[in-house]
């Protein structure tokens, strides 16, 4: 157990929908980060939050959107959902920034139908 | 082009022999990461290395700075380690780059 907590485990929704991912980092751990793995593209890097503030940005579309609360949890909103965004979804944390270990969630499942 | 490339793929091994999976990575890097995927999907860090070598238990981790190449090696390979092996490559920014991953099978 790594300690990061992520809700939903799975979810089921439609086309042009929006969904709320949750994560909850390791006590102590400031970074939050999130990835997206899908069949076709691997794990790519979303975002990370760093203490509430934005740190840095990869791959994330426009339609998706991050923030992190002052108790250093994080929420993924994607909306407009499309085929595209069924993929696992991973929450990780770390103490302070990338060049810490991080430690990952057990991931959402999205299933867009 | 992918900017982290692992190799092989697959690979497929018995039980008891020494594995080695590698890493390249195109340009210059903060840290280098070794994960571990489980079949049932969870991601478990491994190794976080910047330079040098570093290991745990069977596993070996080797970073050469120069020619931006990483290594991961189990020793006396045991079919519980059959999973997806990835290496992800940090950077100054924060960034992270992901390999494509080596699904490693260790047959009894």
């Amino acid at each position: 157990d790594s300690g990061v907590t992520q809700t939903p485990k799975h979810l089921i929704t439609a086309t042009g929908q929006r969904v709320t991912l949750r994560c909850s980092p390791r006590s102590g751990d400031l970074s939050v980060y999130w990835y997206q793995q899908s069949l076709d593209q691997g794990l790519q890097f979303l975002i990370q939050y760093y203490n509430g503030e934005e740190r840095a940005k990869g791959n994330i579309l426009e339609r998706f959107s991050a923030q992190q609360f002052p108790d250093l949890h994080s929420e993924l909103n994607l909306s407009s959902l499309e085929l595209g965004d069924s993929a696992l979804y991973f929450c990780a944390s770390s103490i302070y920034g990338a060049g810490n270990t991080q430690y990952f969630g057990p991931g959402t499942r999205l299933t867009v139908l | 082009k992918n900017e982290v490339e692992q190799s092989p793929q697959n690979l497929t091994a018995q039980e008891g022999e020494f594995i080695t999976i590698n890493c390249s990575y195109s340009v210059g890097i903060s840290a280098l990461h070794w994960l571990q995927q489980h079949p049932g999907g969870g991601i478990v860090s491994l190794f976080m290395l910047s330079s040098g070598k570093k290991k745990h238990g069977r596993l070996i981790a080797t970073i050469n700075i120069q020619e931006k190449h990483s290594s991961l090696h189990i020793t006396a390979s045991h079919p519980r380690d059959s999973a997806v092996y990835i290496c992800a490559a940090s950077y100054n920014n924060n960034d992270m780059r992901f390999g494509a991953g080596t699904r490693l099978t260790v047959k009894p």
